[in-house]
This record gives structure tokens, sequence and C-alpha cells, in this order.
């Protein structure tokens, strides 16, 4: 199995702040990673797919880089909305897919 | 707007078979552009992929469960259901049905989970 490790495990920003969540694949994945934003009792909400395109409806703030093992998340400009765990998930070995262990975005 | 509902039994006794069933609102089940998953969550814990099943009846499993395991999809009904036998406590978890939409390019068929229903917790207790 693909193994998909994020880093930090949890971050505490202020609002304003700009944040990177970064995710590392255990084999070369190419672009085929996803990220999610979970609140607090909710379902995941997909924020990017294919490592860069944004979900419609999703803020701008929002952006995904990254290619082979190692893919980013960024959010500039912290919003109070966006405090949030977020995952990363790996499509390439689908349809048996894996997602991070999550990295909790909490307020400072 | 597509919508998914989670129904079933809030708490299943351990060695018994946890039934779930996802509704599908709002868009067809029978489309061949998407596939049906589910996704669970134990309390406090990341997510794991269950399966994925096709509206022809294809099934895709983990193979972590695949032994316990069946998901079925009745189209007439808008519906896709997962079984899962011979329940532990470590099956106690939050589960989430969702829709898997994809794009296809050169580099391959890219997809995703979206959207997600709001999920049913399933408690594993004698």
């Amino acid at each position: 199995d693909i193994q998909m490790t994020q880093s930090p495990s949890s971050l505490s920003a202020s609002v304003g702040d700009r944040v990177t969540i970064t995710c590392r694949a255990s084999q070369s994945i190419k672009r085929f990673v996803n990220w999610y934003q979970q609140k607090s009792g909710q379902a995941p909400k997909l924020l990017i797919y294919a490592a860069s395109s944004l979900q419609s409806g999703v803020p701008s703030r929002f952006s995904g880089s990254g290619s082979g093992t190692d893919f980013s998340l960024t959010i500039t400009s912290l919003q109070p909305e966006d405090f949030a765990t977020y995952y990363c998930q790996q499509s390439y070995s689908t349809p048996s897919i894996t997602f991070g262990q999550g990295t909790r975005l909490e307020i400072k | 707007q597509l919508q998914l509902q989670e129904s079933g039994p809030g708490l299943v006794k351990p060695s018994e078979t946890l039934s779930l069933t996802c509704t599908v609102s709002g868009g067809s089940i029978s489309s061949s552009d998407y596939y049906w998953g589910w996704i669970r969550q134990a309390p406090g814990k990341g997510l794991e992929w269950i399966g994925t099943i096709y509206y022809t009846g294809s099934t895709y499993y983990n193979s972590s469960l695949k032994s316990r395991l069946a998901i079925s999809v009745d189209t007439s009904k808008s519906q896709f259901s997962l079984k899962l036998s011979s329940v532990t406590a470590a099956d106690t978890a939050m589960y989430y049905c969702a829709r898997r939409g994809a794009l296809y390019d050169s580099s391959g068929i890219y997809n995703w989970f979206d959207p997600w229903g709001q999920g049913t917790l399933v408690t594993v207790s004698s």
C-alpha cells in the first residue's frame, strides 16, 4: 500500500497567517493527490484535486502544489473558518486509495 | 444538488454484522461517470477507505476488510449498501458514504470523493 505521511501533525496559527501543510508519499504518485478539510463534527470536504486543481466553490486562498512524492497545501491569509483538520489522499493506486493521518490546524 | 444520506443501526453487538445504506438524491446513481464509496473514521482517528462500487455492481474492497465485507447497489432505490461481518470494537467508527468523481487526462484517471454524506456513528458493543 502507498503510505501518505503528513507534517506537521498539528499546527497553531493566527488569523491572517500563511500556512503550509505537507504530504509525502512512500513512492512516486505523479500528481494523484487530493486535499480535504474536515471541521469538527462534519464530513470531509474536497478542497483540491489532482494536486493543484481548486474544487468549485473553494476560496482561492487555498492552493495545492507538488508532484512525485512531495505535495503541499497552502492557505494564504487564514480565516476563522479555516481552523480544521486537513487530510491528503492519494488516488494513484485507485481503486485502493489511502489518506494521510491528518493535520490539525488550531488558533494560536 | 447531489446529496447522500447514510442510515442504519447505531449499535451493533460484537461478532454480528454491521449493515448500512446510503441513499442518493438529486442525481442518478446509475450515471456512468461516477463510482460510489464508503469511508470510515474511528473516534479521534484518521480516514480509512472501505470500498467502492459502480452502478453495474462491480466492487473494490480494502484488502484489510475484504474477507468480512460486502458492498451492493440497488439502482431502483438509488441506494448502495455496506455489510461488514464479525465486527469487533475496532469497527466502531463514523461511517461515511461518498461519490467518487474523476478527471481523465494523458497522465491517467484522477479521482476523488465529493460530496460526502453527513456520516453515521456505529458503535460495536454488547
